[in-house]
């Protein structure tokens, strides 16, 4: 079974532009959710998606936003990219609901971003 | 709000020998997950093990075990027979039973394995 994809693994951008990151959740999984990692602030949450629906959201600014698709897919955007936006973006994967399985998160190789 | 706290940046053990890692947390829900996930240099973050609330025995996979301490807010994890591809940043997870659907993590353990 094919894990969580994440593309582009790696990309630079300039400030002011914007970005989309895509992910592939494990075959069958519903939910997918993002992370930030940063060294600075470690593993920060950003929202989770389950059947098209954002279920929840961290605390990021409304230039970040995402989106899932009826196959489960999901992507997300950032506009008016800023030199803190520079982090590995994590996506992660799981059945979703409230079974003890589909608690567990499964995670992509993440999105490289540097802005400059 | 839930939280994480790993005290130990970083960790060092003998090859073979044993390592315990530390994750405290702060809750006031009494059914929640907690995880250990492995980020090697490559980056991508693997589930190491899983642990639910309501289960009082501690648990184990293969090398791997933790020692969950609910009333203390306690969940360390044993490694044992450390090799030297167990050297990566561990994270320590906490997610709600229900609720909220996000998982939220400790800001590692970085451990290497010394030959």
């Amino acid at each position: 079974k094919a894990g969580v994809t994440q593309t582009p693994r790696y990309l630079i951008k300039t400030r002011g532009q914007q970005v989309t990151l895509s992910c592939s959740p494990i075959s069958g999984h519903r939910s997918v959710s993002w992370y930030q990692q940063t060294p600075g602030q470690g593993l920060q949450f950003l929202f989770e998606y389950f059947s098209e629906t954002q279920r929840n959201k961290g605390n990021f600014p409304g230039r970040f936003s995402g989106r899932q698709f009826s196959n489960s897919r999901s992507e997300m955007n950032v506009s008016t990219l800023e030199l803190g936006d520079s982090a590995l973006y994590l996506c992660a994967s799981s059945i979703g609901g409230g079974t003890e399985s589909g608690n567990t998160i499964y995670f992509g190789e993440g999105s490289w971003l540097t802005v400059v | 709000a839930q939280t994480v706290t790993q005290s130990q940046p970083e960790m060092s053990v003998q090859e073979a020998e044993t390592v315990t890692l530390s994750c405290t947390y702060d809750t006031s829900e009494s059914d929640y997950y907690l995880f250990w996930y492995k980020q090697p240099p490559s980056r991508q973050m693997i589930l190491v093990i899983r642990q639910e609330a309501y289960k009082q025995q501690n648990a184990t996979e293969n090398r791997f075990s933790v020692n969950f301490q609910k009333a203390a807010k306690s969940f360390s994890l044993k490694i044992s027979d450390s090799q030297l591809g167990d050297a990566a940043m561990y994270f320590c997870a906490y997610r709600s039973y229900s609720g909220t659907y996000k998982y939220i993590f400790g800001t590692g353990t970085r451990l290497k394995v010394l030959a």
